[in-house]
Formats: structure tokens, C-alpha cells, sequence
């Protein structure tokens, strides 16, 4: 099993520029998450996903969109690209909230200049 | 929504020595509590977690110790090793994200740093 796969791992993106983050789960989780992680802070939810077709805004959802089109897959869109979005990006999955671990990707470290 | 404050912020112990972090939560209805370590680069990673109707959880070197009355929860590492040099993160979460505020954040971690 892969587990979460996202790519890119390191982008760079001038400020105003749009991109995805694409983040990729074999192991069928109905649970799904995108948590931003500032330098020397934790994670903060951005949005998550229940299953297939829904998803819901987490702490921090502002200049981010997603969409939960299969189990298997949950893109993380960047529209107009800002300093303040300079963080690393961590996919999530998991098979519920509770009692079972949430297994992360690798992380995409975003710069935006 | 879940408020959860993780103290220290860094903490450097000598190999072989013990290392304890706390954890304070605020919501009565958080009944999981999980632990993630995060070695430098990498992805965080759970390592030890425990519900509300458990006082104490161990393996191997690791133990969490809960106090449900208090709202607050501890990690325990003994006899640390340079491996165990790490930041590790604590969360307080509910039966539902909804619960949670749709926050389902992590505490701001504990930065481990074992010296040989």
C-alpha cells in the first residue's frame, strides 16, 4: 500500500497564482483532511471530508477550495496565491475521527512570493 | 469549539533520563486523545493515543496518563533515546468534527530534544 500520496512535494508560486495540491489515498478511508502547518506551529484544519461528494470547512478555510469527486482522491485548490498561504500542506486520511490513526502524506512545502 | 495548550514548547532532557509533556483541553465532550510525533522533514505520525474511559495507556517506553476531572492529559517518555529527539503534537477530540467547531486542531507541540 502507498498510503496518502500528495505532489507536488515543493512548489514555488508568485503572489496572485492558482494551483492544486493533489492528494491521493489507497487504503478506502472515508475520512480525508487538509491541515496547513506554519514554521515551528501546529496544524491547523483547513477542510475535511466525510466521504465521496461531501466536504466541510475546517479553522482556516479562506483562500482555499476542495472537492471529494471519489474516495480515493482530495484536491486542495490555491486560488490568488498570498504570502500568508507560505506554509507546509499535510493530507490526511482516516477511517473515522476516533480510535484509529489518521495517516499523513509527505507534505507539500508551499512558497509564495 | 476545543481549545487544547501543550507545555513545554521545548524540552531537552539527557539520553536515558525521562521526558514528560502536558496537555490541557476545555471541551467536557473531547473523548479521544491522540499523540503524533513529527521527526524534523517529515510527516507526523501517531504514536500512543487513549479514550475518556481509560486512565493510564502504555507501550513499551511511552505512556499517556489522563485525568478527565482536571481536562488535562500527559505523555511520558522513559529512558529517551537520541531517536526520540522530536516535536510532538497532542489533540483533544470529540466523537464528531462537528463537535470540535470543525476545528480538530492539534496542541502548538513540544519541541524533544535528546542529548547523547
Amino acid at each position: 500500500n502507498a498510503g496518502v500520496t500528495q505532489t507536488p512535494k515543493f512548489r514555488i508560486l508568485k503572489i496572485g497564482q492558482s494551483m492544486t495540491l493533489q492528494c491521493t489515498q489507497d487504503m478506502n478511508h472515508n475520512y480525508m483532511y487538509w491541515y496547513r502547518q506554519d514554521p515551528g506551529m501546529g496544524l491547523k484544519l483547513i477542510y475535511y471530508s466525510v466521504g465521496a461528494g461531501i466536504t466541510d470547512k475546517g479553522e482556516v478555510p479562506n483562500g482555499y477550495n476542495v472537492s471529494r469527486s471519489t474516495t480515493e482522491d482530495f484536491p486542495l485548490r490555491l486560488e490568488l496565491a498570498a504570502p500568508s498561504q507560505t506554509s507546509v500542506y499535510f493530507c490526511a486520511s482516516s477511517y473515522s475521527v476516533q480510535n484509529t490513526e489518521a495517516f499523513f502524506g509527505q507534505g507539500t512545502r508551499l512558497t509564495v512570493v | 469549539g476545543e481549545n487544547v495548550e501543550q507545555h513545554p514548547s521545548t524540552l531537552s532532557v539527557q539520553e536515558g533520563d525521562s521526558a514528560v509533556i502536558k496537555c490541557t483541553y476545555s471541551d467536557s465532550a473531547s473523548n479521544y486523545f491522540p499523540w503524533y510525533k513529527q521527526e524534523l522533514g517529515k510527516r507526523p505520525q501517531l504514536i500512543i493515543d487513549i479514550r475518556s474511559n481509560v486512565g493510564e495507556k502504555k507501550d513499551q517506553r511511552i505512556a499517556v496518563t489522563l485525568n478527565k476531572t482536571a481536562k488535562h492529559f500527559s505523555l511520558h517518555i522513559t529512558e529517551t533515546q537520541p531517536e526520540d529527539s522530536a516535536v510532538y503534537f497532542c489533540a483533544a477530540w470529540p466523537p464528531r468534527i462537528k463537535a470540535a467547531g470543525n476545528k480538530l486542531t492539534f496542541g502548538g507541540g513540544t519541541r524533544v530534544l535528546v542529548k547523547p
